[in-house]
This record gives structure tokens, sequence and C-alpha cells, in this order.
């Protein structure tokens, strides 16, 4: 039973450049959120999503969007990176939106923006 | 002030001991209140949920709730070396799968 898969693990980008993150979800979930984990802190809810559609986003601007596949998979784009935007970001998957106690995270990809 | 607050620490702890982890928060309307553990270079892991206050028991963990203080705290009985890692408090305080986290507090576990 595959967990959670991100891709890829690894990224290094320029300022400036846009990137796109790629999410597969846990066999038989149907909702992704998206984390931004800086270094030292905890994650930072960016958006979920669930049937096709952003249902929740945090305080992230819109330079941060997403898409949900029929399939279930998730992909976040992030446009005009910062250097601020180097990070760990992580995919976390569900059934149902409210199924926080179920929250399964992916190992991560992690953005290098120079 | 921050949403949810831990103290960064580190905290060591001797193997065999227990490590006691604690956690405010500052939303009154929370519900649901999670403890992921976090290793080096890896993604966070759920280890316990509360819901209700109280104690809640899942062998050598033991999470506590007081919601009237805003308080939740993760005890860890016969602390291994396996446990040095960094403890992350969760709090759901918008309905769906929108947790806020704390910065997490690094545990070390001392042979």
């Amino acid at each position: 039973d595959a967990g959670v898969t991100q891709s890829p693990t690894h990224l290094i980008k320029t300022r400036g450049q846009q990137v796109t993150l790629r999410c597969s979800p846990k066999s038989g979930h149907d909702t992704v959120s998206w984390y931004q984990q800086a270094l030292g802190q905890g994650p930072q809810f960016i958006f979920q999503y669930y049937e096709e559609e952003e249902r929740q986003r945090g305080n992230f601007p819109d330079r941060f969007s997403g898409h949900q596949f029929p399939n279930y998979s998730s992909e976040l784009n992030v446009n005009a990176l910062l250097l601020g935007d180097s990070a760990l970001y992580l995919c976390a998957s569900s059934l149902g939106v409210g199924g926080s106690e179920k929250l399964f995270f992916g190992s991560g990809t992690q953005l290098s923006v120079l | 002030q921050k949403e949810v607050e831990q103290n960064s620490g580190p905290l060591s702890v001797p193997e065999g001991a227990i490590a006691s982890l604690n956690c405010t928060y500052s939303d009154r309307g929370s519900q649901s209140f999670f403890w992921y553990r976090q290793y080096s270079g890896k993604s966070p892991e759920l280890i316990m949920f509360i819901y209700s206050n109280g104690d809640k028991e899942d062998g050598r963990f033991t999470a506590q709730l007081n919601k009237a203080s805003q308080y939740v705290s993760l005890l860890i009985r016969d602390s291994q070396p396996s446990d040095s890692a960094t403890y992350l408090c969760a709090v759901n305080t918008g309905g769906g799968n929108k947790l806020t986290f704390g910065t997490g507090t690094q545990l070390k576990v001392e042979l």
C-alpha cells in the first residue's frame, strides 16, 4: 500500500523562476493539503484540495497556487520565486476534509531558491 | 502572540526518564490537538491526538489536555535514545485539515 509520494525530492531554482511540485495521496485518500516548513519552524498550512477544488487556504500570497486532478493527485505551483520560499514543502493526504487524525505526510520536496 | 507556542529546547533527559513536552494555544475554539514526531530530515509522523479534557494514553505516550488553561502536553515514559527528535504540537482551529503547528521542541535522550 503506497503512502503519500512527492516529487521531486530536491529542487534548486533561482529567484523569479516558477516551480511545480507534485503529490500522490495515499491509496484510498481523496483530500490533499500542502504545508511549507522553513528551517527550524513548524509546518505552515498553504491550502487544501478536495473534489478538485481549493477548500481552505492559509496566509500565502497568490503566487502559490494549486490543482487537484480527478485521480486525487495534486500539484503546487509557486511563481516568481523569492529567496524566502526556500523550505521543505510537505503534502499530506486524508479521506475527506475533516480527518485530521488520519493525516499522512509525504517525505517532502526540499526547495532551494538561489 | 503566536497561535501555538512551544519551548524550542533542546530538552535533554536521561534514558529511562520521563520526558515532558508542553504546548499552549491561543484560540479557545480549538477542538482537536495533535502531537507529531519529526526526525531530522524526515516528515512529521502523528503519534497522538486528543479531543477531550484529561489524559489519553497509548503505550509509552500520554497526551494531556486542559482546555480551560489552553494547554496540551505530551509525556514520554521510559525515554529511549530513539525518541530523540523534534516534537511538534498542532491544533485544528479552522476545521478541515488546517493544522496550526508550533515551532517544535527538540528532545534529546542521553545514554
